[in-house]
């Protein structure tokens, strides 16, 4: 158990639906990180919050945004699905902000758009 | 931009063989090298790491790592692997700056065979 706690563990949802994923990071960890993984796509990095405040972004789509509320939890949401949606989402914590830190991930939320 | 390549995707081996997985990484600047582990149903996890120093890293599991500036690579390496060490890996590299947000390799499947 890494203490990244992930909800749902899996989410069935029809094209054009909105979603929110949601993770705890563990005790203490102020960054939180979000990324997701698909066969085509492979592993991808999307956004990260450092204690409510958004530090980086990747390839992340505008149907995409998250936050991270001030209880250090994240929300990823997702709207307007479309079928290649459809992945693991993951999302990772760790202490620090920079490059120089372990990250810790949670179990993933599998995504099915239908 | 960064980019990360593993030259594997599909590793079959005995168990007792040796397993080497190659890992080359672009990138400019100073790197931080990661090698992940996922097994089956599990969440990623941190099998070692190479932030500076010895190049030769050892981590978890009897695993172990060398970083080769010159080639920009990070080779994943193990003397003998066991039938629970099939799982997936991952290579990941983050730059020096002020996020620690991981650029992953596509994967490698490893299977074991008892």
């Amino acid at each position: 158990d890494s203490g990244v706690t992930q909800t749902p563990k899996h989410l069935i949802t029809a094209t054009g639906q909105r979603v929110t994923l949601r993770c705890s990071p563990r005790s203490g960890d102020l960054s939180v990180y979000w990324y997701q993984q698909s066969l085509d796509q492979g592993l991808q990095f999307l956004i990260q919050y450092y204690n409510g405040e958004e530090r980086a972004k990747g390839n992340i789509l505008e149907r995409f945004s998250a936050q991270q509320f001030p209880d250090l939890h994240s929300e990823l949401n997702l709207s307007s699905l479309e079928l290649g949606d459809s992945a693991l989402y993951f999302c990772a914590s760790s202490v620090a902000e920079g490059a120089y830190t372990e990250a810790f991930f949670g179990q993933g939320t599998r995504l099915t758009v239908v | 931009a960064q980019s990360v390549s593993q030259h594997n995707h599909h590793v079959i081996l005995s168990e007792a063989a040796s397993l080497e997985l190659g890992c080359n990484y672009s990138y400019g600047g100073t790197v931080n090298l990661f090698w992940y582990v996922q097994y089956p149903g599990q969440h990623l996890q941190l099998l070692l790491k190479y932030f500076s120093g010895d190049p030769l890293v050892k981590g978890i599991k009897g695993f172990e790592a060398e970083f080769i500036k010159s080639k920009f690579s990070f080779n994943l390496r193990k003397p003998s692997v066991q039938w629970s060490d099939t799982a997936e890996y991952f290579c990941a590299v983050a730059g020096s700056g002020n996020t620690g947000k991981l650029i992953f390799g596509q994967g490698t499947t490893l299977q074991v065979k008892p």
